[in-house]
């Protein structure tokens, strides 16, 4: 039964490069978040995703970040042209289908992005 | 989201019970408590969540205020590898994203 799984786990970047960060949810779950960490703070909420939509952004930078989650495959977050500010730990979580118990969100052991 | 208030940091000897409170005095009907921790930098790791009543699971329990304005997690036998920043966050659930504050950092002493 594995959890969620995000790769790479970490990841060097020079400035101005992209960087694409994988987030395979649980079995059987169809929904999946991104957060972000930067170093010494907490984690902040950026995306939220179904299969093929996305459901809120509202803590998505207004550019450079895209995410998505097709129907085959894995959720893929996106920096084009990256900053040093964007290095960080972003996590991915997963959760399963809407219920009236309080959907539990799981979290994947993260990718740490380093931008030089 | 209603919005969580919890100390800055707690110790605890192992072996003990460690009770973590968490104040949301502006929690909503349709709002659950949940509880995560974070070990060092590791994925944040789900404990408990609840509406109303109680919950109990094999790693803690939640208790809930009667008026739903706190709670309190308890970790009944605290170990080492309990050392943690524990976050207390309210939510609609209903795939609603998690709003995190800056938690309890829990120090478990030998």
């Amino acid at each position: 039964n594995a959890g969620v799984m995000q790769n790479p786990r970490h990841l060097v970047r020079r400035r101005g490069q992209e960087a694409r960060l994988r987030c395979s949810p649980m079995k059987g779950h169809s929904h999946v978040y991104w957060y972000r960490q930067l170093p010494e703070e907490g984690l902040k909420f950026m995306v939220y995703l179904q299969k093929e939509n996305i459901i809120d952004e509202s803590g998505m930078p207004k550019e450079r970040f895209s995410a998505e989650f097709p129907k085959e495959g894995p959720s893929i977050l996106r920096i084009q042209q990256v900053v040093r500010g964007d290095s960080a730990a972003y996590f991915c979580a997963s959760s399963p289908k809407r219920s009236l118990a309080g959907e539990t969100q799981y979290f994947g052991p993260g990718t740490r992005l380093l931008v030089l | 989201d209603a919005k969580t208030t919890q100390p800055p940091s707690m110790d605890c000897a192992e072996g003990r019970a460690a009770n973590l409170p968490c104040n949301h005095s502006t929690i909503s009907g349709n709002e659950y408590v949940y509880w995560y921790r974070q070990i060092h930098s590791q994925g944040p790791q789900y404990i408990i969540h609840g509406l109303k009543n109680n919950e109990t699971n094999e790693m803690a329990s939640l208790i809930i205020t009667e008026d739903r304005k706190s709670s309190t997690l308890i970790l009944p036998h605290a170990t080492l590898r309990d050392t943690a920043v524990y976050y207390c966050i309210v939510s609609a659930g209903a795939n609603s994203k998690l709003t995190f504050g800056k938690g309890i950092t829990l120090s478990v002493r030998p």
